[in-house]
């Protein structure tokens, strides 16, 4: 069964830069999209990107994403860190038969 | 702007059917180049993918769950239902619907807390 792992936990000092793996269990996560979700306590999840690194409107262009094939991973990347970017990342993509698959999410921790 | 609204019990009995309805408001049903999903959040725990489907009619469901899963869409309403049959403690959680467009943002629901318990 193809999995997407991440790390539990993170985290950086304001005005930092963070970076969260996303790591494909096996095939190729380029061969599907990933989208990267920002889940605060007690809320929604909302987009903070979609299609590897496309920003929905709203969301600053402090938050990027990148592939990397060589060691089949997404990666989800926030500049400038502010205190209100402190929430739970999850990312996701399809396997090779369309299934969804979630990451296992990670805490973010700006302190 | 797509929102989405899930509706159904929050208490289930164990063995029991859970049905969910998520209504779109905001645009159609109908959209091509969409799928609308099922998510589910156990209490504390990760995002569990649970199915899609897309206007037409085609599913795609989570291989641990298929044999309990039910999608189905409603497009006179703008609606698309969940149906997990045999639940148990073990499916307590928060479920999400959303919608997955191609080349486009997720838009999620609130939420809704369904708990299984006699």
């Amino acid at each position: 069964n193809f999995m997407l792992t991440q790390p539990h936990s993170v985290s950086e000092s304001p005005g930092k830069t963070v970076t969260i793996s996303c790591t494909g269990s096996s095939g190729s996560i380029a061969s599907n999209y990933v989208q990267w979700f920002q889940q605060r306590p007690g809320s929604a999840p909302t987009t903070v990107l979609y299609d590897n690194n496309e920003r929905p409107s709203g969301v600053p262009d402090r938050f990027s994403g990148s592939i990397d094939s060589s060691s089949n991973s997404a990666s989800l990347t926030i500049s400038g860190l502010k205190t209100e970017d402190e929430a739970d990342y999850y990312c996701h993509s399809y396997d090779s038969n369309y299934h969804g698959v979630f990451g296992g999410g990670t805490k973010l921790t700006v302190l | 702007q797509l929102q989405l609204q899930e509706s159904g019990p929050g208490l289930v009995k164990p063995s029991e059917t859970l049905s969910l309805t998520c209504t779109v408001s905001g645009g159609s049903i109908s959209s091509s180049n969409y799928y609308w999903g099922w998510i589910r959040q156990p209490p504390g725990k990760g995002l569990e993918w649970i199915g899609s489907i897309y206007y037409t009619g085609s599913t795609y469901y989570n291989p641990s769950l298929k044999s309990r899963v039910t999608i189905s869409i409603d497009t006179s309403k703008n609606q698309f239902s969940l149906n997990l049959s045999a639940m148990t403690a073990a499916d307590t959680a928060v479920f999400y619907c959303a919608s997955q467009p191609g080349g486009n943002s997720w838009s999620w629901g609130q939420g809704t807390l369904v708990t299984v318990s006699s």
